[in-house]
């Protein structure tokens, strides 16, 4: 199984920051790669795929990037709506996840 | 508009098997694969398996294969998953969600369906 190892795993933020996401995969899986937000008692909704592909109706204050087996998501100016879970996944095999980072607003 | 609307929370004992469903509505159902995500309390999420409707071909997680069985109704636009043996690692968020193939990503989710295990 391809291993995807987020960090942090906990993430305090002020309103209009910029964030930033981290997930490392253990293998080689090209641009196959999604980001999901999972806001409190939801299910995750997708925000990017083709690691860097932006999903229908998510707002262009995210993006996401790709430096070699690292992938990044970034969140421009936080929203008080971003507030919740996020979690990468590879999609270049069996799907696997990322452990989420929680992120709060400070 | 695509929903995926799943069937509510169960309580079951260990041992016994449960099985759950995902109606599909606002797209066509056979064109798009069925996949199955599992949430622990708390805990990240892991996929499962998937059914392609149209044939229904399937693939699984080794590590769920002879603990999930996943089926379809073409006729109603409803994918199944049967859970069989459970235990207490069984209890869950169980969530439907839909890809296009060939890529796996997951653009619609269910609400997810509650499974407890206990005696």
């Amino acid at each position: 199984d391809i291993q995807m190892t987020q960090s942090p795993a906990s993430l305090s933020a002020s309103l209009e920051e910029i964030v930033t996401i981290t997930c490392q995969a253990s293998q080689d899986i090209g641009n196959w790669l999604a980001w999901y937000q999972q806001k409190p008692g939801k299910s995750p909704q997708l925000l990017i795929y083709g690691a860097t592909s932006l999903a229908d109706g998510v707002p262009s204050r995210f993006s996401g990037s790709r430096s070699g087996t690292q992938y990044s998501l970034k969140i421009s100016r936080l929203q008080v709506e971003d507030i919740g879970i996020y979690y990468c996944q590879q999609a270049s095999s069996a799907p696997t996840f990322g452990g989420g980072t929680k992120l709060e607003l400070k | 508009q695509v929903k995926l609307l799943q069937s509510g929370a169960a309580l079951v004992k260990p041992g016994a098997s449960v099985k759950m469903s995902c109606k599909a509505s606002g797209y066509t159902f056979t064109d798009y694969w069925v996949s199955w995500v599992k949430q622990s309390h708390g805990k990240s999420l892991e996929w499962i398996g998937e059914i392609y409707p149209n044939s229904g071909a399937t693939n699984f997680n080794e590590k769920f294969k002879g603990k999930a069985t996943l089926t379809v109704d073409k006729s109603t636009s409803t994918a199944y998953m049967e859970l069989s043996r459970l235990t207490s690692e069984d209890s869950a968020i169980y969530y439907c969600t839909r890809s296009a193939a060939p890529y796996w990503y997951f653009d619609f989710w269910g609400p997810g369906t509650m499974v407890t295990v206990s005696s």
